[in-house]
């Protein structure tokens, strides 16, 4: 399977705990994004890279997130002190740079705080 | 800001009947335009995009025109079978020119097809 992965599929984790996640891009994509789904609703971006530079954050990503890329082939997500309004799906995308930002998705990672 | 509004579902219709999905978006400059899909139990998946005004993207007997003047991008298929049963989300890229942008995303619209 040459798509993105994501792993977790599933984590559930009590209020307070940290949790991390991590996601495989396509191998030869040099961008990476992470976004957040709740409920209902769209995604919505959290952060980008290109190769390991973090290039864009957004609004959402609180100073309890932190996302890296350090080689710039998989990243992590780390969510620090859970609370219940970090339940959502977490998703990652992967990219080429001059693919037009077609942007391929994992599966995602669906996070359920207690 | 940049957003994307699209119609509230869930759209419920009989298999052959013909689809629309409507889908209207608020940017500055030239955005491109997809449609992505998500299948039960699945990640996204781009299913179409269209990049200028007037381009009509395809696939897989899905269609939308890019429509500047009326901002919107709205989904259309002829006739929508059983496994067309799926939650489809307009987004836009508000700067194509550049890098790595992040999408905008609609809410999503659920399509449940009998047959």
């Amino acid at each position: 399977d040459t798509g993105v992965s994501q792993d977790p599929r599933h984590k559930i984790t009590k209020r307070g705990q940290n949790v991390t996640f991590r996601c495989d891009p396509i191998s030869e994509h040099n961008r990476l994004y992470w976004y957040r789904q709740t409920l209902g609703q769209g995604p919505e971006f959290l952060t980008y890279f290109q190769n390991e530079a973090q290039l864009e954050k957004s609004r959402l990503l609180s100073d309890r997130f932190s996302a890296e890329r350090p080689k710039g082939s998989f990243s992590t997500l780390e969510i620090q002190r859970t609370e219940q309004g970090d339940s959502a799906m977490y998703l990652c995308a992967s990219s080429l740079r001059l693919a037009g930002n077609e942007q391929f998705f994992g599966p995602g990672t669906r996070l359920t705080v207690l | 800001g940049n957003s994307v509004t699209q119609m509230e579902g869930p759209v419920t219709l009989s298999e052959e009947a013909f689809l629309t999905i409507n889908c209207t978006y608020t940017a500055t400059g030239y955005p491109s335009l997809f449609w992505y899909v998500q299948y039960p139990g699945e990640g996204l998946q781009l299913l179409l995009k269209a990049t200028k005004a007037d381009d009509k993207g395809s696939n897989k007997g899905f269609e939308a025109t890019y429509r500047k003047e009326t901002t919107s991008f709205h989904l259309e298929k002829g006739s929508v079978q059983v496994s067309d049963s799926a939650v489809y989300f307009c987004a836009l890229s508000d700067r194509p020119d550049q890098a790595g942008t992040a999408l905008i995303f609609g809410k999503g619209t659920t399509l449940s097809v009998s047959s």
